[in-house]
């Protein structure tokens, strides 16, 4: 069955940093497109990043110079590292599987506060 | 960026009617449009991919048309199930971006 499970969301302080995960089954994160979705609380979807299979990334600019998307190959996983946190990141964050979006995760809740 | 506008931000309707929802780009995006569909606590789920594809295993009620700036999505006969919030997403180029986003209640 193919699935994405992510994991690594938490409680924050502003300018602190973390990293989300999200662990596929069923296909190969590098062979796909992948990407990060965010949805602040009551609000819509964001699109937050994706890396392309021959590795050439792309950001929102809320998040270009702070985020990071990567994949490890061997562990079939996907992470997107957060520095420089803010209350404005306060989100659940979806991973999905890419061009069109066809494969989501659960969603991991992200809360940036002091 | 390209900005997605859907129309209406909310609708009510009732259990066998027609809704449809449109989505306008700010520029023109070929057929490179998306719609999702998502419940309340949940994840969105794919419906409908290329602007008028229709994803696997989707019910028939739905469908997508559209090319260059207007798209729109109908559900032929609304079933409770269906009451959630739809948005459109363009894949033309990045950063990609989303609509607003349509609540569908129930009336």
């Amino acid at each position: 069955e193919v699935q994405l499970a992510e994991s690594g969301g938490g409680l924050m302080q502003p300018g602190g940093s973390l990293r989300l995960s999200c662990e596929a089954s069923g296909f190969t994160v590098n062979i796909n497109y992948m990407s990060w979705v965010r949805q602040a609380p009551g609000k819509g979807l964001e699109w937050v990043s994706v890396i392309y299979s021959g590795g050439r990334t792309y950001y929102a600019d809320s998040v270009k110079g702070r985020f990071t998307i990567s994949r490890d190959n061997s562990k079939n996983t996907l992470y997107l590292q957060m520095n420089s946190l803010r209350a404005e990141d306060t989100a659940v964050y979806y991973c999905a599987r890419d061009p069109d979006m066809d494969v989501w995760g659960q969603g991991t809740a992200v809360t940036v506060s002091s | 960026a390209i900005q997605m506008t859907q129309s209406p931000s909310s609708l009510s309707a009732s259990v066998g009617d027609r809704v449809t929802i449109t989505c306008r780009a700010s520029q023109g995006i070929r057929t490179d449009l998306c719609w999702y569909q998502q419940r309340p606590g949940k994840a969105p789920k794919l419906l409908i991919y290329a602007a008028s594809s229709l994803h696997s295993g989707v019910p028939s009620r739905f469908s997508g048309s559209g090319s260059g700036t207007d798209f729109t999505l109908t559900i032929s006969s609304l079933q409770p199930e269906d009451f959630a919030t739809y948005y459109c997403l363009q894949g033309y180029n990045h950063p990609r971006t989303f609509g607003q986003g349509t609540k569908v209640e129930i009336k």
